[in-house]
Protein backbone atom coordinates (compact mmCIF):
# COMPACT_ATOMS: atom_id res chain seq x y z
CA UNK A 1 0.00 0.00 0.00
CA UNK A 2 1.20 3.39 -0.71
CA UNK A 3 1.59 4.78 1.99
CA UNK A 4 1.84 8.90 0.80
CA UNK A 5 0.04 9.34 -2.25
CA UNK A 6 -0.62 12.30 -4.86
CA UNK A 7 -2.72 12.97 -7.69
CA UNK A 8 -1.95 14.01 -10.71
CA UNK A 9 1.26 12.82 -11.01
CA UNK A 10 1.53 15.20 -14.14
CA UNK A 11 -0.17 18.12 -14.50
CA UNK A 12 0.12 20.43 -17.76
CA UNK A 13 -2.03 23.69 -17.93
CA UNK A 14 -2.10 27.45 -19.06
CA UNK A 15 -1.03 30.27 -17.59
CA UNK A 16 -4.61 31.64 -15.42
CA UNK A 17 -6.28 28.45 -15.25
CA UNK A 18 -6.79 27.42 -11.57
CA UNK A 19 -5.89 23.58 -10.66
CA UNK A 20 -5.31 21.47 -7.76
CA UNK A 21 -3.44 18.60 -6.38
CA UNK A 22 -4.44 15.71 -3.90
CA UNK A 23 -2.54 14.62 -1.46
CA UNK A 24 -3.63 11.34 1.09
CA UNK A 25 -2.02 9.37 3.98
CA UNK A 26 -2.93 5.92 5.32
CA UNK A 27 -0.07 6.17 7.92
CA UNK A 28 -2.57 7.28 10.74
CA UNK A 29 -0.23 10.53 10.93
CA UNK A 30 -1.76 14.22 12.14
CA UNK A 31 0.69 16.40 10.42
CA UNK A 32 0.99 16.42 6.34
CA UNK A 33 2.78 19.20 4.46
CA UNK A 34 3.42 20.70 0.87
CA UNK A 35 6.69 21.20 -0.18
CA UNK A 36 7.38 22.82 -3.55
CA UNK A 37 10.99 21.72 -5.57
CA UNK A 38 12.38 24.12 -8.26
CA UNK A 39 14.09 23.53 -11.47
CA UNK A 40 16.74 23.63 -9.12
CA UNK A 41 15.87 20.78 -7.34
CA UNK A 42 15.47 23.35 -4.25
CA UNK A 43 12.91 22.10 -1.85
CA UNK A 44 11.23 24.60 -0.05
CA UNK A 45 8.02 24.26 2.87
CA UNK A 46 5.20 26.19 1.56
CA UNK A 47 2.45 24.91 4.31
CA UNK A 48 1.54 22.53 7.32
CA UNK A 49 -1.44 21.54 8.94
CA UNK A 50 -2.03 19.61 12.03
CA UNK A 51 -4.75 17.23 12.31
CA UNK A 52 -6.93 19.57 9.75
CA UNK A 53 -5.14 23.01 11.55
CA UNK A 54 -3.05 25.03 9.47
CA UNK A 55 0.37 25.82 11.49
CA UNK A 56 3.08 26.79 8.86
CA UNK A 57 2.59 29.41 6.29
CA UNK A 58 5.69 30.27 4.71
CA UNK A 59 5.12 33.23 3.03
CA UNK A 60 2.69 31.55 -0.24
CA UNK A 61 1.31 33.84 -2.45
CA UNK A 62 -2.61 34.30 -1.72
CA UNK A 63 -2.93 32.10 -5.24
CA UNK A 64 -2.40 29.18 -3.25
CA UNK A 65 -4.59 27.20 -1.04
CA UNK A 66 -4.28 24.39 1.27
CA UNK A 67 -7.60 22.50 2.08
CA UNK A 68 -7.11 19.83 4.92
CA UNK A 69 -10.76 18.04 4.71
CA UNK A 70 -9.85 15.60 7.44
CA UNK A 71 -6.41 14.99 8.84
CA UNK A 72 -5.58 12.19 6.27
CA UNK A 73 -6.37 14.70 3.41
CA UNK A 74 -4.42 17.54 2.24
CA UNK A 75 -5.18 19.22 -0.97
CA UNK A 76 -3.64 22.34 -3.10
CA UNK A 77 -5.63 24.66 -4.74
CA UNK A 78 -3.57 26.96 -6.86
CA UNK A 79 -5.73 30.01 -8.74
CA UNK A 80 -4.93 32.09 -11.58
CA UNK A 81 -1.66 29.84 -12.45
CA UNK A 82 2.02 32.01 -13.26
CA UNK A 83 4.37 30.55 -14.90
CA UNK A 84 6.86 30.97 -12.16
CA UNK A 85 4.62 27.80 -10.38
CA UNK A 86 5.78 25.33 -12.50
CA UNK A 87 7.63 22.91 -10.39
CA UNK A 88 7.64 19.60 -8.62
CA UNK A 89 4.79 19.59 -5.63
CA UNK A 90 5.71 17.23 -3.14
CA UNK A 91 3.49 16.07 -0.29
CA UNK A 92 4.90 14.62 3.10
CA UNK A 93 3.12 13.52 6.55
CA UNK A 94 4.46 13.22 10.00
CA UNK A 95 3.11 11.74 13.79
CA UNK A 96 4.25 15.86 13.92
CA UNK A 97 6.54 17.47 16.41
CA UNK A 98 4.14 16.96 19.70
CA UNK A 99 4.40 13.49 19.34
CA UNK A 100 8.64 13.91 19.09
CA UNK A 101 8.43 11.66 16.18
CA UNK A 102 10.41 14.64 13.20
CA UNK A 103 10.52 12.68 10.24
CA UNK A 104 8.81 13.43 7.28
CA UNK A 105 7.10 10.50 4.71
CA UNK A 106 6.83 11.95 1.15
CA UNK A 107 4.55 10.63 -1.64
CA UNK A 108 6.18 10.48 -5.27
CA UNK A 109 5.46 14.25 -6.44
CA UNK A 110 3.17 16.51 -8.90
CA UNK A 111 5.12 17.85 -11.78
CA UNK A 112 3.16 20.91 -12.87
CA UNK A 113 4.29 22.14 -15.84
CA UNK A 114 2.34 26.18 -16.95
CA UNK A 115 2.79 26.73 -20.36
CA UNK B 1 16.80 29.63 13.14
CA UNK B 2 18.32 26.40 11.10
CA UNK B 3 20.14 26.18 8.03
CA UNK B 4 21.79 23.40 5.78
CA UNK B 5 24.92 23.52 3.95
CA UNK B 6 25.67 20.71 1.34
CA UNK B 7 29.70 21.11 -0.04
CA UNK B 8 29.70 19.77 -3.63
CA UNK B 9 26.56 19.72 -5.89
CA UNK B 10 28.12 16.47 -7.67
CA UNK B 11 29.99 14.09 -6.53
CA UNK B 12 31.15 11.31 -8.64
CA UNK B 13 33.30 7.76 -7.59
CA UNK B 14 33.59 4.68 -9.17
CA UNK B 15 31.70 1.56 -8.35
CA UNK B 16 33.16 0.01 -4.94
CA UNK B 17 34.68 3.24 -3.94
CA UNK B 18 34.04 5.04 -0.57
CA UNK B 19 31.21 8.05 -0.94
CA UNK B 20 31.15 10.99 1.07
CA UNK B 21 28.85 13.55 0.91
CA UNK B 22 29.08 16.84 2.93
CA UNK B 23 26.20 18.79 5.04
CA UNK B 24 26.83 20.96 7.55
CA UNK B 25 24.29 22.74 10.11
CA UNK B 26 23.64 25.45 11.76
CA UNK B 27 21.02 25.73 14.29
CA UNK B 28 19.92 27.61 17.67
CA UNK B 29 18.40 24.54 19.28
CA UNK B 30 19.39 20.94 19.75
CA UNK B 31 19.00 19.78 15.66
CA UNK B 32 17.47 16.65 14.27
CA UNK B 33 19.11 15.74 10.93
CA UNK B 34 18.09 13.58 8.42
CA UNK B 35 19.41 12.51 5.05
CA UNK B 36 17.37 11.71 2.35
CA UNK B 37 17.27 10.06 -1.14
CA UNK B 38 15.40 11.12 -4.73
CA UNK B 39 16.16 8.50 -7.57
CA UNK B 40 14.80 10.42 -11.08
CA UNK B 41 11.25 11.33 -10.93
CA UNK B 42 10.57 9.91 -8.06
CA UNK B 43 9.76 11.00 -4.24
CA UNK B 44 12.08 11.41 -1.26
CA UNK B 45 13.20 8.56 0.68
CA UNK B 46 13.92 8.58 4.14
CA UNK B 47 17.80 7.17 4.49
CA UNK B 48 18.17 7.61 8.09
CA UNK B 49 18.08 10.19 11.31
CA UNK B 50 19.49 11.61 13.94
CA UNK B 51 17.15 12.53 16.66
CA UNK B 52 19.92 12.86 19.95
CA UNK B 53 20.08 9.47 20.18
CA UNK B 54 23.51 7.90 19.20
CA UNK B 55 25.39 10.29 16.86
CA UNK B 56 26.48 7.24 14.25
CA UNK B 57 23.42 6.09 12.43
CA UNK B 58 23.11 3.79 10.70
CA UNK B 59 20.49 3.94 7.70
CA UNK B 60 19.14 1.55 4.80
CA UNK B 61 21.13 0.73 1.86
CA UNK B 62 24.09 0.20 3.49
CA UNK B 63 24.55 4.25 4.48
CA UNK B 64 25.59 6.03 7.38
CA UNK B 65 26.19 8.78 8.67
CA UNK B 66 27.86 10.59 12.32
CA UNK B 67 26.66 13.38 13.65
CA UNK B 68 29.64 16.01 15.42
CA UNK B 69 28.45 18.78 17.51
CA UNK B 70 32.62 20.48 17.54
CA UNK B 71 32.01 20.72 13.50
CA UNK B 72 28.49 21.06 13.15
CA UNK B 73 28.52 18.48 10.72
CA UNK B 74 26.41 15.18 10.05
CA UNK B 75 28.06 13.70 6.43
CA UNK B 76 26.84 10.89 4.85
CA UNK B 77 29.44 7.79 3.97
CA UNK B 78 28.90 4.21 2.47
CA UNK B 79 32.18 1.92 2.49
CA UNK B 80 31.35 0.78 -1.10
CA UNK B 81 29.15 2.89 -3.81
CA UNK B 82 27.22 0.39 -6.14
CA UNK B 83 25.92 1.97 -9.32
CA UNK B 84 22.01 1.68 -7.76
CA UNK B 85 23.01 4.15 -5.29
CA UNK B 86 23.45 7.16 -8.22
CA UNK B 87 20.37 9.83 -6.85
CA UNK B 88 20.19 13.39 -5.52
CA UNK B 89 20.38 13.27 -1.59
CA UNK B 90 19.44 16.01 0.46
CA UNK B 91 20.61 16.68 4.00
CA UNK B 92 17.47 18.47 6.03
CA UNK B 93 17.53 19.99 9.49
CA UNK B 94 14.44 20.64 12.03
CA UNK B 95 14.19 21.64 15.45
CA UNK B 96 12.14 24.55 16.76
CA UNK B 97 9.33 23.43 14.29
CA UNK B 98 8.50 20.42 12.40
CA UNK B 99 9.33 21.63 9.35
CA UNK B 100 12.50 20.62 7.30
CA UNK B 101 15.25 22.89 6.45
CA UNK B 102 16.59 21.58 3.28
CA UNK B 103 19.97 21.74 1.89
CA UNK B 104 20.56 22.46 -1.94
CA UNK B 105 21.17 18.98 -2.51
CA UNK B 106 24.32 16.78 -4.03
CA UNK B 107 24.26 14.32 -7.15
CA UNK B 108 25.91 11.43 -6.93
CA UNK B 109 27.41 9.68 -10.06
CA UNK B 110 28.48 6.13 -10.04
CA UNK B 111 30.95 5.33 -12.66
CA UNK B 112 31.54 1.45 -13.20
Amino acid sequence: DTAVSQTPKYLVTQMGNDKSIKCEQNLGHDTMYWYKQDSKKFLKIMFSYNNKELIINETVPNRFSPKSPDKAHLNLHINSLELGDSAVYFCASSQGVYSGSYEQYFGPGTRLTVT
Amino acid sequence: AQSVTQLGSHVSVSEGALVLLRCNYSSSVPPYLFWYVQYPNQGLQLLLKYTSAATLVKGINGFEAEFKKSETSFHLTKPSAHMSDAAEYFCAVSGDTDKLIFGTGTRLQVFP
